[in-house]
């Protein structure tokens, strides 16, 4: 079992960055994939990128390739996802997601944290 | 435009049986990559519905069942309650792309 935890709410302007933490809790973690997905409101959900926790390998969307980052901390369990460049688009609900079989892309989507909105606004 | 296509809107009496399709490609579903379903109800996050095609999470009642053939997969809800209400996504990899991908997502709603 893991339970995900992630940061507060973020109001930012065009141009600026975003942080979201995911802090992980169980004893599956160092064993996990951590993938985050943001989904604007109405909207099905859209991959970002996943990092392994063990190996802190990542990959990336290409959307996004240029312009997010993902890492981890093993010491507090936490894992991070920068955007950078927002605009507007970039206003959706982040989720840092967690599964457990490898390769991450054959994994199910099976622990969710409780999601982080993400506002861009003038 | 969604690579995995889903029809917007499905609808069902209490009690009938629905089932909503997920039309891929043969780069991904059709390259033998695992379909998973997830049900939102609306405001709320999304939840592990099926995995692997057909598997059901433990606390998933038998009324949710899956099924892959070829390019598509269907979920199946039979018994339908007015709990069901809520957006169902269907979801895969897509080697072409190498990147996780996601249905337009379905709308069911209990008449």
């Amino acid at each position: 079992q893991l339970q995900l935890v992630q940061s507060g709410p973020e109001v930012k302007k065009p141009g600026t960055s975003v942080t979201v933490s995911c802090k992980a809790s169980g004893p599956t973690f160092i064993s996990s994939a951590i993938q985050w997905v943001r989904q604007a409101r109405g909207q099905r959900p859209e991959w970002i990128g996943w990092i392994v926790v063990r190996s802190a390998d990542t990959k990336y969307a290409q959307k996004f390739d240029d312009r997010v980052t993902v890492t981890r901390d093993m010491s507090t369990r936490t894992v991070y996802m920068q955007l950078n460049s927002l605009s507007f688009e970039d206003t959706a609900v982040y989720y840092c997601v967690a599964g457990t079989v490898f390769p991450p892309g054959r994994s199910p989507l099976d622990y969710w944290g409780q999601g982080t909105l993400v506002t861009v606004s003038a | 435009q969604s690579v995995l296509t889903q029809p917007p809107s499905v609808s069902g009496a209490p009690g009938q049986r629905i089932t909503i399709s997920c039309t891929g490609t043969t780069s991904n579903i059709g390259a033998y990559y695992d379909v998973h379903w997830y049900q939102q109800v609306p405001g709320t996050t999304p939840k592990l519905l099926i995995y692997e095609n057909n598997k059901r999470p433990s606390g998933i009642p038998d009324r949710f069942s899956g099924s892959k053939s070829g390019t598509s997969a269907s979920l199946v809800i039979t018994g339908l309650q007015a709990e069901d209400e809520a957006d169902y996504y269907c979801q895969s990899y897509d080697h072409t792309l190498s990147a996780v991908v996601f249905g337009g997502g379905t709308n069911l709603t209990v008449l």
